[in-house]
């Protein structure tokens, strides 16, 4: 079955600098791997997804980029402020819909201003 | 739209009790699917549904029971309670694309 790598664990940065987290997945059937943010004590929300057919998605300050050659994708959040402090976890499936999401274990963003 | 919605917000349970987690959406999703969160941890798969009438297993379906009779709800069953079920257990539901998660429920068991 799948199984789906996140790094790092713990990122902290500045504000106003910009944030990457890394995923690789293990089944060369997925295609479609979104994005969650959960703040604490918070359900995950969807920020933003990618299918492969694309190499790269942006949305305002965020972006995911996928190489389906290498197995892996990963987040950039650009200008980060102290709201985009949460727990962002990446997930990957081979549909978009009606087949349950491997997610990756997650990884806590602090933004200090 | 009150979107996915579940109850109980939190549980304590004794262990070899049983209990439901209920949880029900409005948007007329056909997927929906239940998963645990450990603290510190990833959200793993329980079970999850593709229409009235289809379940089907997750990652860790053991010790877990669900039922599918209508588009809106997707109860969890617990048999009988274990401390390892201790965890925040979520609903999500799924149109084309994404899926949408419920508020959670809390379960201790002790």
């Amino acid at each position: 079955g799948e199984n789906v790598e996140q790094h790092p664990s713990t990122l902290s940065v500045q504000e106003g600098d910009s944030a990457v987290i890394k995923c690789t997945y293990s089944d060369s059937a997925s295609n479609y791997f979104p994005w969650y943010k959960q703040e604490l004590g918070k359900r995950p929300q969807l920020i933003i997804d990618i299918r492969s057919n694309v190499g790269e998605k942006k949305d305002q300050r965020i972006a995911v980029t996928l190489n389906k050659t290498a197995k892996h994708f990963s987040l950039h959040i650009t200008e980060t402020q102290p709201e985009d402090s949460a727990v962002y976890f990446c997930a990957a499936s081979p549909n978009q819909a009606g087949t349950a999401l491997i997610f990756g274990k997650g990884t806590t963003l602090s933004v200090s201003s | 739209n009150a979107g996915v919605t579940q109850t109980p917000k939190f549980r304590i349970l004794k262990i070899g009790q049983s209990m439901t987690l209920q949880c029900t959406q409005d948007m007329n999703h056909n997927y929906m699917y239940w998963y645990r969160q450990d603290p510190g941890m990833g959200l793993k798969l329980i079970y999850y549904s593709v229409g009235a009438g289809i379940t089907d297993k997750g990652e860790v379906p053991n010790g877990y029971n669900v039922s599918r009779s209508t588009t809106e709800d997707f109860p969890l069953r617990l048999e009988l309670a274990a401390p390892s079920q201790t965890s925040v257990y979520f609903c999500a539901s799924s149109p084309a694309r994404g899926q949408y998660f419920g508020p959670g429920t809390r379960l201790t068991v002790t």
